[in-house]
């Protein structure tokens, strides 16, 4: 089983960059499709993106203006940049390994990192 | 947008079965999964592509799919089930995007 966990500062001013690594352990990070999920407290999960390396991002059409994903194979991490935060976007963020895809169409998340909480404020 | 529906909450005594919905347009052409999340946790997949049960989740979970809904039964619902439900889909609009319904909390009274 993969294991996967969320590094990044904790607290981010609004209007500035939010930047998260997850780390990921007991695979290749080149053998997988890899997304971020985000969860406000007390409300529900919300896809942001996915990355792989050999084909590249998906991002959900409502946050893709500000959001870059990117994988680095000599580390087996790969990271989220979330760019003009505001107070909206205080949540928790996860990183998660995709599961096998079916007929090319995307399934579930397999594998969770732990998650890491991001607070916008100033 | 395209959106999944799942009731806010749903209530059963130990023993009994409880039913948890989802509803989407996309449904009779894409799989649904569902996670169970507890309090502090991060999501863990009891069900996908519909009805299929991953190694180590009980038998007690099983899933079904009609039409546009998608459902969620827990037979002998335990106290350890209380949780916050979530359904998954592929968006219908655009299959590499991912859809989750707003999520249902199962309490055992």
């Amino acid at each position: 089983q993969v294991q996967l966990q969320e590094s990044g500062p904790g607290l981010v001013k609004p209007s500035e960059t939010l930047s998260l690594t997850c780390t990921v352990s007991g695979g290749s990070i080149s053998s997988y499709y890899w997304s971020w999920i985000r969860q406000p407290a007390g409300k529900g999960l919300e896809w942001i993106g996915r990355i792989y390396i050999r084909k590249g991002t998906n991002y959900n059409p409502s946050l893709k203006s500000r959001v870059t994903m990117s994988v680095d194979t000599s580390k087996n991490q790969f990271s989220l940049n979330l760019s003009s935060v505001t107070a909206a976007d205080t949540a928790m963020y996860y990183c998660a390994r995709d599961a096998p895809r079916i007929n090319l169409v995307p399934t579930y998340f397999a594998d969770w990192g732990q998650g890491t909480l991001v607070t916008v404020s100033s | 947008s395209y959106e999944l529906t799942q009731p806010p909450s749903v209530s059963v005594s130990p023993g009994q079965t409880a039913r948890i919905t989802c509803s989407g347009d996309a449904l009779p052409k894409q799989y649904g999964y569902w996670y169970q999340q507890k309090p502090g946790q991060a999501p863990v997949v009891v069900i996908y592509k519909d009805s299929e049960r991953p190694s180590g989740i009980p038998e007690r979970f099983s899933g079904s799919s009609s039409g546009t809904t998608v459902t969620l039964t827990i037979s002998g619902v335990q106290a350890e089930d209380e949780a916050d439900y979530y359904c998954q889909s592929a968006d219908s609009s655009d299959t590499s995007h991912v859809i989750f319904g707003g999520g249902t909390k199962l309490t055992v009274l």
